[in-house]
C-alpha cells in the first residue's frame, strides 16, 4: 500500500468552526490531491498541488483552501465549516499529473452539525 | 466505512461466475480510461487502465474493453471471489498538460453471493 496517512479519520464539528485535514505521504510523489465523495456525485476534485507551494483549484473548491509547505504534507482547510461540507474526504497522490493512476488514502469522514 | 456505496446500482453475482461491470463515459476525446475498486472503509484502488487507441487490455483475472463507437467501457472479472465485493468506478482523463482532468463516474456496487 502507498504510504498515505490522513488525519483525523473522523471528525464532528459545528457550523462556523474551522477545520483542517492533513494528508501525509512517504512516497515523495510530486502531485497531491484532495477529493470529496458524496452520494450521487462520486469523487470530485477540490484542490490539487503540483509541488511545494504550488496549488490549483478543482471543480468544487469554494469554501476550501489548501497549503503545501513540504513535499510530504498537503493540508485542506475549511475556514468556516458548513453542513454542505459534510462528506468523506480523500487525499490522493500521483507521480505525474497526466496519469489516471492515483493512490488514495483511507479517507476522513467529516460531519458538520 | 469510508466509502459511499449508498444509492448506487448493484450487480449481484454468484461466487465463481464471471462479472461484467459496465460504464458509459462522457467525453469522446478522452485519452485514457481507468477502473478503480473501493472496498468498504478504504480509499479507491487502481485496478487497470486502457488507452483510447486500444480495444482490450488484460490483467490478472480482469479484462477491460473499450468501445469508442458507443462510448462504453466494461470491466470483466473472471471467477469472481468474495474479495471482489466492492464499489467499482470508471474514470476518464483527457490530456491537456497542466490542466489534465481525471473525471470519475458514480460507481457500481458488486455483491458476490457465496
Amino acid at each position: 500500500d502507498a504510504g498515505i496517512t490522513q488525519s483525523p479519520r473522523h471528525k464532528v464539528t459545528e457550523t462556523g468552526t474551522p477545520v483542517t485535514l492533513r494528508c501525509h505521504q512517504t512516497e515523495n510523489h510530486r502531485y497531491m490531491y484532495w477529493y470529496r465523495q458524496d452520494p450521487g456525485h462520486g469523487l470530485r476534485l477540490i484542490h490539487y498541488s503540483y509541488g511545494v507551494k504550488d496549488t490549483d483549484k478543482g471543480e468544487v473548491s469554494d469554501g476550501y483552501s489548501v497549503s503545501r509547505s513540504k513535499t510530504e504534507d498537503f493540508l485542506l482547510t475549511l475556514e468556516s465549516a458548513t453542513s454542505s461540507q459534510t462528506s468523506v474526504y480523500f487525499c490522493a497522490i500521483s507521480y505525474a499529473l497526466d496519469t489516471g493512476e492515483l493512490f488514495f488514502g483511507e479517507g476522513s469522514r467529516l460531519t458538520v452539525l | 466505512g469510508e466509502n459511499v456505496g449508498l444509492h448506487l446500482p448493484t450487480l449481484s453475482v454468484q461466487e465463481g461466475d464471471n462479472s461484467i461491470i459496465n460504464c458509459a463515459y462522457s467525453n469522446s476525446a478522452s485519452d485514457y480510461f481507468i477502473w478503480y475498486k473501493q472496498e468498504s472503509g478504504k480509499g479507491p484502488q487502481f485496478i487497470i487502465d486502457i488507452r483510447s487507441n486500444m480495444d482490450k487490455r488484460q490483467g490478472q483475472r480482469v479484462t477491460v474493453l473499450l468501445n469508442k463507437t458507443v462510448k462504453h467501457l466494461s470491466l470483466q472479472i473472471a471467477a469472481t471471489q468474495p474479495g471482489d465485493s466492492a464499489v467499482y468506478f470508471c474514470a476518464e482523463i483527457k490530456y491537456t498538460g497542466a490542466n489534465s482532468k481525471l473525471t470519475f463516474g458514480k460507481g457500481i456496487t458488486l455483491s458476490v453471493r457465496p
